[in-house]
């Protein structure tokens, strides 16, 4: 069994400053990672993977995210937040054997002029 | 990496009516997912499309309710059947890539938002 927490509903921050938003999963095999990005009325947009190579990832728009095994934990991150990233992520974790994908509930970034 | 093309992008469907959500894919792929994602929600599962065979339905998901085509290996349908206002969500294709560099990675399209009055 597998399955993805994500820490914070909403998240918002300041135009230019850090951007964090927490990820735990549990899995019974070594996982696979992903963050996603869903703009309003968009599909979902692949930011990074994590499949058991470096463990920090980095992804588009200068996203990156480190898999913590220790901590159960892939934390998105980013710099400097900007206008265009408002928008709601989310994490998902897949697992071995005939396991598929599981969704975080989706944290929705706020970015304040 | 592919490109996933859903219609209807929208739709108002009236309570008990049907309607049928086309996927196309710009290239063949193996494996073929439709999700559900009630407002506000994260995404479910719904199933998968298994091509020249019935889909594989998630606990909660009937053959009945949400019948699935996969006639090839780039286009898929969904039907939303008997629809009620409990109904309205997004619906969304995806598509996991082939080969090594897309390997267990899901594509999705920007998905149908259906409202039932």
């Amino acid at each position: 069994a597998q399955s993805v927490t994500q820490l914070d509903s909403h998240v918002s921050v300041s135009e230019g400053t850090p951007v964090l938003l927490r990820c735990n999963y549990s899995s019974s095999y070594s996982p696979s990672l992903f963050w996603y990005v869903q703009h309003p009325n968009k599909g979902l947009q692949l930011l990074l993977k994590y499949t058991s190579a470096a463990t920090l990832v980095k992804g588009i728009n200068g996203f990156e995210a480190e898999f913590k095994k220790s901590e159960t934990s892939f934390h998105l991150t980013k710099p400097s937040a900007h206008m265009s990233d408002a928008a709601e992520y989310f994490c998902v974790v897949r697992g071995g054997g005939a396991d598929g994908l599981t969704f975080g509930k989706g944290t929705h970034l706020i970015i304040q002029p | 990496s592919a490109v996933i093309s859903q219609k209807p992008s929208r739709d108002i469907c009236q309570r008990g009516t049907s309607l049928t959500i086309q996927c196309q894919v710009d290239s063949q792929v193996t494996m073929m997912f439709w999700y559900r994602q009630q407002p506000g929600q994260s995404l479910t599962l719904i199933a998968t499309a298994n091509q020249g065979s019935e889909a594989t339905y998630e606990s909660g998901f009937v053959i009945d309710k949400f019948p699935i085509s996969r006639p090839n290996l780039t286009f898929s349908t969904l039907t939303v059947s008997n629809m009620s206002p409990e109904d309205s969500s997004i619906y969304l294709c995806s598509a996991e890539e082939d080969g090594t560099a897309g390997a267990n990675v899901l594509t999705f399209g920007a998905g149908s938002r259906l409202t039932v009055l």
